[in-house]
């Protein structure tokens, strides 16, 4: 089963904040965030795995609450470049080793 | 390392025409995965490989859809007979153990 996003779309002016949470019926092992850019490839931005552990990568940063089977993205200080759709990819604890499941995006605009 | 390549980038067929997509991950990498994405469904995983051995199909569509793996750096995913619902952008990713996951630059396919 993949994993639910929200929200759906968010716009924001440069310089403000957002949260991309996910989160999945089953428990997880790891948490995944791709960027994709209209057009290209989805890019790694961070895994995080089973420990409630939170990552940064710049001002983008991550958290993992195993127990609820959530993952949150923070989006801090936006910019311009962090525009596009943010995927969270979940493996699950009963999944077939490495299966690596994607929600169905979160398009984020950040605007001057 | 050139990346995970993708070829072809684009490709137009008719409907009930066999379709070849293909896939050289990063050398070293041991796990393959084919995720197809459209509007509709977002990224969906069709199938995956571990050390060339297929270890989850259970998202591929069906009958007419394959994919194989005869060796560690080559990986094809074939529909035969094509139709237009299959028309989507089709990726293949890499990955090496449970890292990040490596995405190729995807093949565009339309069915008409």
């Amino acid at each position: 089963q993949q994993p639910v996003q929200s929200p759906q779309a968010v716009i924001l002016r440069e310089g403000e904040d957002a949260v991309i949470n996910c989160s999945s019926s089953k428990a997880l092992y790891s948490v995944h965030w791709y960027r994709q850019k209209h057009g290209e490839a989805p890019v790694f931005l961070m895994i995080l795995l089973k420990g409630g552990e939170q990552k940064g990568h710049d001002k983008i940063s991550a958290s993992f609450n195993e127990k609820k089977q959530q993952s949150s993205l923070y989006l801090t200080a936006s910019q311009l470049s962090y525009s596009g759709t943010y995927f969270c990819g979940t493996e699950g604890t009963t999944d077939s080793w490495g299966k690596l499941q994607f929600g169905a995006g979160t398009q984020v605009v950040v605007t001057p | 390392d050139a990346g995970v390549i993708q070829s072809p980038r684009h490709e137009v067929t008719e409907m009930g025409q066999e379709v070849t997509l293909r896939c050289k991950p990063i050398s070293g990498h041991n796990s393959l995965f084919w995720y197809r994405q459209t509007m509709m469904r977002g990224l969906e995983l069709l199938i995956y490989f571990n050390n060339n051995v297929p270890i989850d199909d259970s998202g591929m569509p069906e009958d007419r859809f394959s994919a194989k793996m005869p060796n560690a750096s080559f990986s094809t995913l074939k529909i035969q007979p094509s139709e237009p619902r299959d028309s989507a952008v089709y990726f293949c990713a890499s990955s090496l153990g449970e890292g990040e996951a490596f995405f190729g630059q995807g093949t565009r396919l339309t069915v008409v």
